[in-house]
């Protein structure tokens, strides 16, 4: 298994510029989530989806949007880039059953930058 | 979600065993207790995760007190790879999401 695999690995955008960053999983897992993480900061949760079809806010939604159309895939779309925007992005996955008992599996990231 | 309180960095040397703490006193019964690791620029790798009991993987132990109120996780046999963030976090049965903190930055030295 591949695991968790995104793509690009970097990433540099002009204000106003959309862009979407591809996550995909080979582990037939059901939970999707896409994460930012600043300098000297923690993980913050963006958006997730518990199956095909189905997604929801996290704690940062705003200037991002998801969609789910198969297991496999969670792209993550940056409609217009806006210099806070900037950032390190991580997608993870899980079984969706047992909700706390299934760990999450990270991909090893994107690194944004917005000019 | 129960908060978790780590020490911001520890020093372990090669070869021992690093024992890192984590209080998570305001643990309800219903959190799992997980450990992450983040080397430098990497994604957040998946150490281990219990209950109550105590667990053991290939890559480390997890201590978890009666109480529950505290843990610890053990890396056996530090090496330098080992040198990164380690993150504690409780995590409710029912939920998917991971709450991170700023966890303990672990150096091991030669």
């Amino acid at each position: 298994n591949a695991g968790v695999t995104q793509t690009p690995k970097f990433q540099v955008l002009k204000t106003g510029q959309s862009m979407t960053l591809q996550c995909a999983q080979d582990m037939n897992h059901e939970y999707m989530s896409w994460y930012r993480q600043d300098p000297g900061m923690g993980l913050r949760l963006i958006h997730y989806s518990v199956g095909a079809g189905i997604t929801d806010q996290g704690e940062v939604p705003n200037g991002y949007n998801v969609s789910r159309s198969t297991t496999e895939d969670f792209p993550l779309r940056l409609l217009s880039a806006a210099p806070s925007q900037t950032s390190v992005y991580f997608c993870a996955s899980s079984y969706s059953m047992g909700g706390g008992n299934s760990p999450l599996h990270f991909g090893n990231g994107t690194r944004l930058t917005v000019t | 979600d129960a908060k978790t309180t780590q020490p911001p960095s520890m020093d372990c040397a090669e070869g021992r065993a690093a024992n890192l703490p984590c209080n998570h006193s305001t643990i309800s019964g219903n959190e799992y207790v997980y450990w992450y690791r983040q080397i430098h620029s990497q994604g957040p790798q998946y150490i281990i995760h219990g209950l109550k009991n105590n667990e053991t993987n290939e890559m480390a132990s997890l201590i978890i007190t009666e109480d529950r109120k505290s843990s610890t996780l053990i890396l056996p046999h530090a090496t330098l790879r080992d040198t990164a963030v380690y993150y504690c976090i409780v995590r409710v049965v029912w939920d998917y999401k991971l709450s991170f903190g700023a966890g303990t930055t672990v150096t091991v030295r030669a």
